[in-house]
């Protein structure tokens, strides 16, 4: 099972808006509606803050949203802030019952 | 609050076995599947395993870059989960995580990690 594709960076100016996305095949992100991200900072541990695609946690800023069209997942951060500098990353269940991660994209707050 | 506490992690060498643990609390853990994530110095995430709770409890899934050497377990009569690390090898280095969810495609919260070191 192959990783599912991020840019491996992306940035923007507080107070914009910038989207991180997640290709992938057929047999994962385009089968299910089973995607997830994940926010890290450094050295820390991630942290859920999208699931099956759309649905936000509780505590999660509603500056998240989430969204898929065909075998590609999107993340979107309105409102950027500088707490949102960190990597994020996608992931999928598959076809063959098992989980795939993307690479990860870091994410610049100029 | 859930909690989810790593242990095991090592220094090892290759070829050797290691077992991980994951002490949880706060939750009725034999609802979520657990899963273990590992992730090697200054790389990504990489899905290890899962195993689910609920009604298919019990069931399990591994990568294939850890299947046949790596087991993952669990007690909920102890609220743990385990992974069995057997024949381990240098790229089996990095931090592994402990992680629950309703379903293994969300990792709902995580443990802070543990240190494996595969190294001669």
């Amino acid at each position: 099972q192959s990783a599912l594709t991020q840019p491996a960076s992306v940035s923007g100016s507080p107070g914009q808006s910038i989207t991180i996305s997640c290709a992938g095949t057929t047999s994962d992100v385009g089968l299910y509606n089973y995607v997830s991200w994940y926010q890290q900072h450094p050295g820390k541990a991630p942290k859920l803050m999208i699931h099956d695609v759309t649905n936000r946690p509780s505590g999660v800023s509603n500056r998240f949203s989430g969204s898929k069209s065909g075998n590609t997942a999107s993340l979107t951060i309105s409102g950027l802030q500088a707490e949102d500098e960190a990597t994020y990353y996608c992931s999928s269940y598959t076809r063959s019952s098992t989980l795939v991660f993307g690479g990860g994209t870091n994410l610049t707050v100029l | 609050e859930v909690q989810l506490v790593e242990s095991g992690g090592d220094l090892v060498q290759p070829g050797r076995s290691l077992r991980l643990f994951c002490t949880t609390s706060g939750f009725t853990f034999g609802d979520y599947a657990m899963t273990w994530v590992r992730q090697a110095p200054g790389k990504g995430l990489e899905w290890v395993a899962f195993i689910r709770g609920g009604t298919n409890a019990g069931t399990t899934e591994y990568a294939a870059s850890v299947r046949g050497r790596f087991t993952i377990s669990r007690d909920d009569s102890k609220s743990i989960a385990y992974l069995q690390m057997n024949s381990l090898r240098i790229e089996d280095t990095g931090i592994y995580y402990c992680t629950c969810g309703h379903s293994p495609s969300k990792s709902e919260s995580w443990g802070q990690g543990t240190l494996v070191t595969v190294s001669s």
